[in-house]
């Protein structure tokens, strides 16, 4: 079964950090560009990164650029996104996601999420 | 800021035609993809590059692009399709946003 599982989530203070993972399984990991997602519960969806399939390309939301780090290894089929200095604006549910392999920046599977709450 | 401009709901009897619309200025020339949200759920891709559809998607979706507007066609609703829905896409400097979301309503 394809499936992603996100970890890492959880309570942080303004200007702490977090590192979110985010482990695939039944699929070729080194194949596919990854994405991280966030949601506000009851709120619309934020893109916030993407990285190539060797990880030599990022990409990342104005809003988080220079606080957020987009990693992978592809040898622990696990996707990473290292949060620092957070803000209160940054909490919310982060979803990672797989890029299709036609067209990578249509995410065709999605994990189920992991919480952030960033609060003092 | 680039931004996606999608109405905030839809309502529609079942059997009938919802239509989901997207506008943006960059959306002539970037593709759009769109995503069916239900509540307490990810999302799911339902349409890919203006008009191709995943694998396992039902055909009563459709999506289509008209100069800065793209429209996610539901044909045929049932109640099943209740759900937000969100397009994504990204200007010509490479920022990538999602519409505001439309929330469908079956009646």
């Amino acid at each position: 079964e394809v499936q992603l599982v996100e970890s890492g989530g959880g309570l942080a203070q303004p200007g702490g950090s977090l590192r979110l993972s985010c482990t695939a399984s039944g699929f070729a990991f080194n194949k596919y560009a990854m994405h991280w997602v966030r949601q506000i519960p009851g709120r619309g969806l934020d893109f916030v990164s993407q990285i190539t399939i060797d990880g030599d390309r990022t990409y990342y939301v104005e809003s988080v650029r220079g606080r957020f780090i987009v990693s992978r290894d592809n040898s622990k089929n696990t996707l990473y996104l290292q949060l620092d200095n957070v803000r209160m604006e940054d909490s919310g549910v982060y979803y990672c996601a797989r890029g299709l392999l036609a067209a990578p920046y249509a995410m065709d599977v999605w994990g189920q999420g992991t919480r952030v709450t960033v609060s003092s | 800021s680039y931004e996606l401009t999608q109405p905030p709901s839809v309502s529609v009897s079942p059997g009938q035609t919802a239509r989901i619309s997207c506008s943006g200025h960059a959306l002539s020339n970037q593709f759009a993809y769109w995503y069916m949200q239900k509540p307490g759920q990810a999302p799911v891709l339902v349409i890919y590059k203006d008009t191709e559809r995943p694998s396992g998607i039902p055909e009563r979706f459709s999506g289509s692009s008209s100069g800065t507007t793209v429209t996610l066609t539901i044909s045929v609703v049932q109640a099943e399709d209740e759900a937000d829905y969100y397009c994504h896409s990204a200007d010509n400097s490479g920022t990538w946003v999602f519409g505001g979301g439309t929330k469908v309503t079956v009646l």
